[in-house]
C-alpha cells in the first residue's frame, strides 16, 4: 500500500493567490482528516470527511479555506486568497472506523 | 472540555537513558488512546495505540505505554534511548468509531550521543 498521498510536497505561492493541495487516502479507508501544523499552535484539525460527507469543519479557519471530497478516493484543500499566516505544512491523514490515523507526507505552503 | 495535556515541552537524554512521556487527558466516556511520532522533517507516524484489554500496550521501536484510568494517563515509556529516536511525540485521545482525536502539543525529544 502506498500510503497517504499528498500533492505537492511544497508550495511557495504570493499573497492573494489560490492554492489547492490534493490528496489521496489509503484505500478502503473512510474517514480523511486535514491538519494543519505550525510551531505556534501544534497540530490543528481543520476539517474530517466520513464516507465522503464533512463532518466536523469547525477547524476552518475562515471562509478563505474550503474543502471538497467528491469520492472516496480524493479530497482537496483550497485557500483563496492566500495569506502569509497560511504558512504551515498542512497534512492529510486517513482512518478505517477511527483506529488510529495514517498521516501523508505533509505539504509545505509558504506564502510570501 | 475534552483536552490533551502533555507537560513536557522539551526532553533531552543521553543514549542508553530510560524514557517517560507523560500524557494526561481529560475525556468522556470511552477513550482510545494514541501515540505518534515525528522525526525531522517527517508526517506523523503510528507508534502505539491503546482501544481496551491489557493496559499496558506495547508499540514498535522498543517502546510501550501505560493506560491508567484513575490517574486519566497514558504516558510512554522506553527503558534506553537511542540518537535514533530524537523526534517530536505526540499523545492523542478519541472516542467513538467515526470521531475527532484530540492531540497534545507535543514533546520533543532530543537524544544525545
Amino acid at each position: 500500500d502506498a500510503g497517504v498521498i499528498q500533492s505537492p510536497r511544497h508550495e511557495v505561492t504570493e499573497m492573494g493567490q489560490e492554492v489547492t493541495l490534493r490528496c489521496k487516502p489509503i484505500s478502503g479507508h473512510n474517514s480523511l482528516f486535514w491538519y494543519r501544523q505550525t510551531m505556534m499552535r501544534g497540530l490543528e484539525l481543520l476539517i474530517y470527511f466520513n464516507n465522503n460527507v464533512p463532518i466536523d469543519d469547525s477547524g476552518m479557519p475562515e471562509d478563505r479555506f474550503s474543502a471538497k471530497m467528491p469520492n472516496a478516493s480524493f479530497s482537496t484543500l483550497k485557500i483563496q486568497p492566500s495569506e502569509p499566516r497560511d504558512s504551515a505544512v498542512y497534512f492529510c491523514a486517513s482512518s478505517l472506523a477511527g483506529r488510529g490515523r495514517y498521516f501523508g507526507p505533509g505539504t509545505r505552503l509558504t506564502v510570501t | 472540555a475534552q483536552s490533551v495535556s502533555q507537560h513536557n515541552h522539551h526532553v533531552i537524554l543521553s543514549e542508553a537513558a530510560s524514557l517517560e512521556l507523560g500524557c494526561n487527558y481529560s475525556y468522556g466516556g470511552t477513550v482510545n488512546l494514541f501515540w505518534y511520532v515525528q522525526y525531522p522533517g517527517q508526517h506523523l507516524q503510528l507508534l502505539l495505540k491503546y482501544f481496551s484489554g491489557d493496559p499496558l500496550v506495547k508499540g514498535i521501536k522498543g517502546f510501550e505505554a501505560e493506560f491508567i484510568k484513575s490517574k486519566f494517563s497514558f504516558n510512554l515509556r522506553k527503558p534506553s534511548v537511542q540518537w535514533s529516536d530524537t523526534a517530536e511525540y505526540f499523545c492523542a485521545v478519541g472516542g467513538g468509531s467515526q470521531g475527532n482525536l484530540i492531540f497534545g502539543k507535543g514533546t520533543k525529544l532530543s537524544v544525545k550521543p
